[in-house]
């Protein structure tokens, strides 16, 4: 069954430094997705992509987050400058078109900022 | 302003036994909802949807009820197994997004 990938499964970084978080997504889907989970708190909507730009994004995505897909397969979203309350698990998700509901997750970066 | 809430953040069932979690949502809006379901170190996985316009959907072992006059649905899952130990979450579709409740621990005891 196909997967979205996401690299790497755990990053730490000192606070401040700016971090990459990879995706592949399914292939032939169009649309993409970046959430993220506090522990033990709520998943939350972070940005949607579709047609090489941001369709919608959420309060947290501030203008220390960006994201791009640089080539055909990747996702990326960049944190420019990482603060403590940015650790997370930072989940990618894709579907292919518009009329879905459900998207498919990738299993997540756990990233850890000290 | 949480749209999506699920008040109940762990639950032990028996092996065997019916479990039922429970969602209760604000907006009135709300035209699609769907569980996942996500074990540690792994992301969500789709479980069942219901459109509402129903009020219920069936596969397998998994029910969702939906009552849109109480804003709430519940998932219902009979035989429980220890398999389905994981987090549930509740969402709804809204424009383009998920919208998740916070999550229910499921726990099945052999």
């Amino acid at each position: 069954e196909p997967e979205v990938t996401q690299t790497p499964s755990h990053q730490v970084t000192q606070m401040g430094q700016e971090v990459i978080l990879r995706c592949v997504p399914i292939s032939n889907h169009l649309y993409f997705y970046w959430y993220r989970q506090i522990l033990g708190q709520k998943v939350d909507f972070l940005v949607s992509f579709y047609n090489n730009e941001i369709s919608e994004k959420s309060e947290i995505f501030d203008d220390q987050f960006s994201v791009e897909r640089p080539d055909g397969s990747n996702f990326t979203l960049k944190i420019r400058s990482t603060k403590l309350e940015d650790s997370a698990m930072y989940f990618c998700a894709s579907k292919w078109r518009t009329g879905d509901y459900g998207y498919t997750f990738g299993s997540g970066t756990r990233l850890t900022v000290v | 302003d949480q749209q999506v809430k699920q008040n109940s953040p762990s639950l032990s069932v028996q092996e065997g036994r019916i479990s039922i979690l429970n969602c209760d949502y604000t907006n009135s809006m709300f035209d699609y909802f769907l569980w996942y379901k996500k074990y540690p170190a792994e992301g969500p996985t789709f479980l069942i949807s219901i459109s509402s316009i129903k009020d219920k959907n069936e596969d397998g072992r998994f029910t969702v009820f939906l009552n849109k006059s109480a804003k709430h649905l519940s998932l219902h899952i009979v035989p429980s197994q220890p398999g389905d130990s994981a987090v549930y979450f509740c969402a709804a579709y809204q424009g383009g997004k998920l919208i998740f409740g916070q999550g229910t621990e499921l726990s099945v005891k052999p």
